[in-house]
């Protein structure tokens, strides 16, 4: 069965530094997402992806966000400068254009 | 704004017995759908059902089956039969905007199933 993919699973970093989380969402989706989960917390929305465009960003997706597909596969978001708070699980997922969104597994942000 | 509320923080059921959790919603689109995901502690978000508002027929798959109450604006999921490995966070989600996958989650119902 297909499968969203995330790279890496566990990402520590200092606060102030970048960092690139990258997915691979299913092959013949065309709609692409991240969702962030603080731990003990809902999941919550950060931005939708179509067309090679930004289609909805929530309010916590602010300029220290941005996402990228750099290819025909790969679907990034980078945070820059991180904060103590970007502490969380970063989920992506992906979707075709009528169906529900699939899950992947997660990569979870430590900021020290 | 769009709003999802779970009331049940922490439910429990013996195994081979049925569950409900229950989920309600707040929005002004017409057309919408309404999900179910659970989250083990792998942290793993796994599709279990979905809802189309516009369908009347209530969502079944296998052992899980919700309730949708469109005008009490209520989405309710059943589990008949629990197994073990229903244990798990399960989060009631809407769709807001033109994607299905631009989701405002609730903040789960953590299920243990006992044996």
């Amino acid at each position: 069965e297909p499968e969203v993919t995330q790279t890496p699973s566990h990402q520590v970093t200092q606060m102030g530094q970048e960092v690139i989380l990258r997915c691979v969402p299913i092959s013949n989706h065309l709609y692409f997402y991240w969702y962030r989960q603080i731990l003990g917390q809902k999941v919550e929305f950060l931005v939708s992806f179509y067309n090679n465009e930004i289609s909805e960003k929530s309010e916590i997706f602010d300029d220290q966000f941005s996402v990228e597909r750099p290819d025909g596969s790969n679907f990034t978001l980078k945070i820059r400068s991180t904060k103590l708070e970007d502490s969380a699980m970063y989920f992506c997922a992906s979707s075709p254009v009528m169906g529900s969104p699939i899950f992947g597994p997660g990569t979870r942000l430590t900021v020290t | 704004a769009q709003t999802v509320t779970q009331s049940q923080p922490e439910m429990s059921v013996q195994e081979a017995e049925t569950v409900t959790l229950s989920c309600t919603y707040d929005t002004s689109e017409s057309n919408y759908y309404l999900f179910w995901y659970k989250q083990p502690p792998s942290r793993q978000m796994i599709l279990v059902i979905r809802q189309e508002a516009y369908k009347q027929q209530n969502a079944t798959e296998n052992r899980f089956s919700v309730n949708f109450q469109k005008a009490a604006k209520s989405f309710s999921l059943k589990i008949s039969d629990s197994q073990l490995g229903d244990t798990a966070m399960y989060f009631c989600a809407q769709n807001y905007g033109g994607s299905q996958g631009n989701l405002i989650f609730g903040k789960g119902t953590k299920l243990s199933v006992k044996p």
